[in-house]
């Protein structure tokens, strides 16, 4: 079965600094791939997304992805993150060509002030 | 952006007792609607896939007979609890898919607690 894994289960950061969170999925064929944010008892918010083209996806609040097909990998960074960006952060794969999300884990990122 | 609603937000419900969850794509029409569960400090799983006009697809291990889905409209799904038992107290999230841009957007999700 597919699925997606995200390597850290809490993050702890201080404001400035940089942020990655790693995400791989085990699916070889086509795929789309997803970052979204949870704020605290905020629904899910969609960070961007990665179809085709460029691997480099850029999103909101500054955040970006890079999608390395050979390593199945799907990374989120922030070059620094601020306090607001407290939150839950899921990677999300839809594999083939169906709407079918595979969720990850998540990533709690804590940034203290 | 696409705008989907859930009513109740959150819900108390005695054991053996019922409980209806709408979810409503406010501004576009959704042929397709998901239905979440997110356990607390966990991850989102799929329950089922709500297609408007059909049965709903149920992921493995989901009663269908106990999470009664019914996708009424293109706007509108239902998700019924029925018989429920604390063990079914959790947070659930729907989600509708738009057709263009390619993207699931989710509500804001009903906490259920069943006591």
């Amino acid at each position: 079965a597919q699925s997606v894994s995200q390597h850290n289960h809490h993050v702890i950061l201080s404001e400035a600094a940089s942020l990655e969170l790693g995400c791989n999925y085990s699916y070889g064929g086509t795929v789309n791939l997803f970052w979204y944010v949870q704020y605290p008892g905020q629904h899910l918010q969609l960070l961007l997304k990665y179809f085709s083209g460029d691997p480099l996806v850029k999103g909101i609040k500054g955040f970006e992805a890079e999608f390395i097909k050979s390593k199945f990998s799907f990374n989120l960074r922030k070059p620094s993150v601020q306090w607001s960006d407290t939150a839950e952060y899921f990677c999300a794969v839809i594999p083939g060509y169906g709407q079918n999300f595979v969720f990850g884990p998540g990533t709690r990122l804590s940034v203290l002030p | 952006g696409a705008v989907v609603s859930q009513h109740p937000s959150w819900v108390i419900c005695k054991s053996g007792t019922s409980v209806k969850i709408e979810c409503r794509s406010l501004d576009f029409q959704a042929t397709t609607m998901f239905w979440y569960r997110q356990f607390p400090k966990q991850s989102l799983m799929l329950m089922a896939t709500s297609n408007e006009g059909s049965k709903a697809t149920y992921e493995q291990g989901v009663e269908k007979d106990k999470f009664l889905i019914n996708h009424a409209s293109l706007t509108l799904s239902t998700l019924t609890v029925t018989s429920a038992h604390p063990e079914d107290s959790s947070f659930y999230i729907c989600s509708a898919y738009r057709l263009e841009p390619y993207e699931q957007y989710f509500g804001p999700g009903t906490r259920l607690t069943v006591t």
